[in-house]
């Protein structure tokens, strides 16, 4: 079993919709999960980053994490053409991130 | 603005040559840096570890010998992809750590070895 499994889509949505993205992981050290964009050919953005359990809103962005179940997710509101991306879970079990375990990330295309 | 730069973007070299690519820090100064490979469609994989003043510590399966790590600052990395082979042919990233545990991810830069 990989440490870290996401599914790798492709996810097509309409304009608005509302978009769930999710990873599950094996390894319950793992205490900070984080939540990367990436455009094509350009490097990785952070876009959430969470400690432990429960949830963070950052504009039209929710991230959750429940760690008795393993699973991390991430909600997009009124999702927008320019969501379109791919998005990579990455987790650690310490805060300096020097083992960052990165899912195999989902692509998102919204259309408009 | 950008945190980290990488240079070059883009570069497309023989198969043989040795290709040097840099990342720099822009505003903070860069304890760790990490460099990742990351295949089309594929995960980012990460290949070294690397501490400034100090030998960088690679992945299993990285070949130290052909891809070459200097952090000889805070704010400069560099890995230099010796005698590349189209099977080399990627897009590097680099990922910086910094004293407050902030980490930045690069533009990356891909290399295509015909």
């Amino acid at each position: 079993q990989k440490e870290v499994e996401q599914d790798p889509g492709p996810l097509s949505v309409p304009e608005g919709a509302i978009v769930s993205l999710n990873c599950t992981y094996s390894n319950s050290a793992f205490q900070y999960f984080m939540w990367y964009r990436q455009y094509s050919r350009k490097g990785p953005e952070l876009l959430m980053y969470t400690y432990s359990s429960g949830n963070k809103e950052d504009g039209r962005f929710t991230a959750q994490v429940d760690k008795s179940s393993k699973y991390i997710s991430l909600f997009i509101r009124d999702s927008q053409p320019s969501d379109s991306a791919t998005y990579l879970c990455a987790m650690s079990a310490n805060q300096a991130g020097t083992a960052l375990i990165f899912g195999k990330g989902t692509t998102l295309s919204v259309s408009s | 603005g950008a945190v980290v730069s990488q240079h070059p973007s883009w570069v497309i070299c023989k198969s043989g040559t040795s290709v040097k690519i840099e990342c720099r820090s822009l505003d903070f100064q860069a304890t760790t840096m990490f460099w990742y490979r990351q295949f089309p469609k594929q995960s980012l994989m990460l290949m070294a570890t690397s501490n400034e003043g100090s030998k960088a510590t690679y992945e299993q399966g990285v070949e130290k010998d052909k891809f070459l790590i200097n952090h000889a600052s805070l704010t400069l990395s560099t890995l230099t992809v010796t005698s590349a082979h189209p099977e080399d042919s990627s897009f590097y990233i680099c990922r910086i750590g910094t004293a407050y545990n902030e980490q930045f991810f690069g533009p990356g830069t891909r290399l295509t070895v015909l």
